[in-house]
């Protein structure tokens, strides 16, 4: 069985670019969650994923935007990428019940 | 508005002592908790959890208690060794909107097991 999965490990981009995240779930899951966490604190609530349809939202500008594909992997993409960006990008994925599992994450750097 | 806080950034215990991790909630909606474990560099690892309507659950050398009326919740690790070294997130899952749960965290203590 192979856990959460996410690419790429970092990346840097520029103020005002845009960025695309990778997600791959557990085998199994099919249900995709994604958080920040910036420095210093907990890992914040962006959306999930249920089925391909968006299924909640944390408070986040609609610059954040995902999509879950059919095998139920899923991708964040951030717009327009403000300093502030700069965090730690989590991606969770679980099943029938409540346990999220989550990936390594994605270091992202806005200069 | 932090709904679930750990006022402890970081704790200290000498290897095979106990280890106790706090946290306290405002939110009556939370109807579970959760335990995570992250090492640098890591994704957050699941450690354990506790449905709202239990007061205790264990697993090994992990005991998670909660206490809903003072809205509190703790883990205690039993005997603490090294390489449980790491930061600790408690978590609270809240029902949302359509049908989802959102997981709101802790700042997380950095739990340090000296040898």
């Amino acid at each position: 069985e192979t856990g959460v999965t996410q690419s790429p490990t970092h990346l840097i981009k520029t103020r005002g670019q845009q960025v695309t995240l990778r997600c791959s779930s557990q085998s199994g899951h099919n249900t995709v969650s994604w958080y920040q966490q910036a420095l210093g604190q907990g890992p914040q609530f962006i959306f999930q994923y249920y089925r391909e349809e968006e299924n909640g939202r944390g408070n986040f500008p609609p610059r954040f935007s995902g999509l879950q594909f059919p095998n139920y992997s899923s991708e964040l993409n951030v717009n327009a990428l403000e300093l502030d960006d700069s965090a730690l990008y989590l991606c969770a994925s679980s099943g029938a019940v409540d346990t999220q599992y989550f990936g390594p994450g994605t270091r992202l750097t806005v200069l | 508005d932090q709904q679930v806080k750990q006022n402890s950034p970081s704790l200290s215990v000498q290897e095979g002592r106990i280890s106790i991790l706090n946290c306290d909630y405002t939110n009556s909606m939370f109807d579970y908790f959760l335990w995570y474990k992250k090492y640098p560099a890591e994704g957050p690892t699941f450690l354990i959890s506790i449905s709202s309507i239990k007061d205790k659950n264990e697993d090994g050398r992990f005991t998670v208690f909660l206490n809903k009326s003072a809205k509190h919740l703790s883990l205690h690790i039993v005997p603490s060794q090294p390489g449980d070294s790491a930061v600790y997130f408690c978590a609270a899952s809240l029902p949302f909107q359509g049908g989802s749960e959102k997981l709101v965290f802790g700042k997380g203590t950095k739990l340090t097991v000296n040898p």
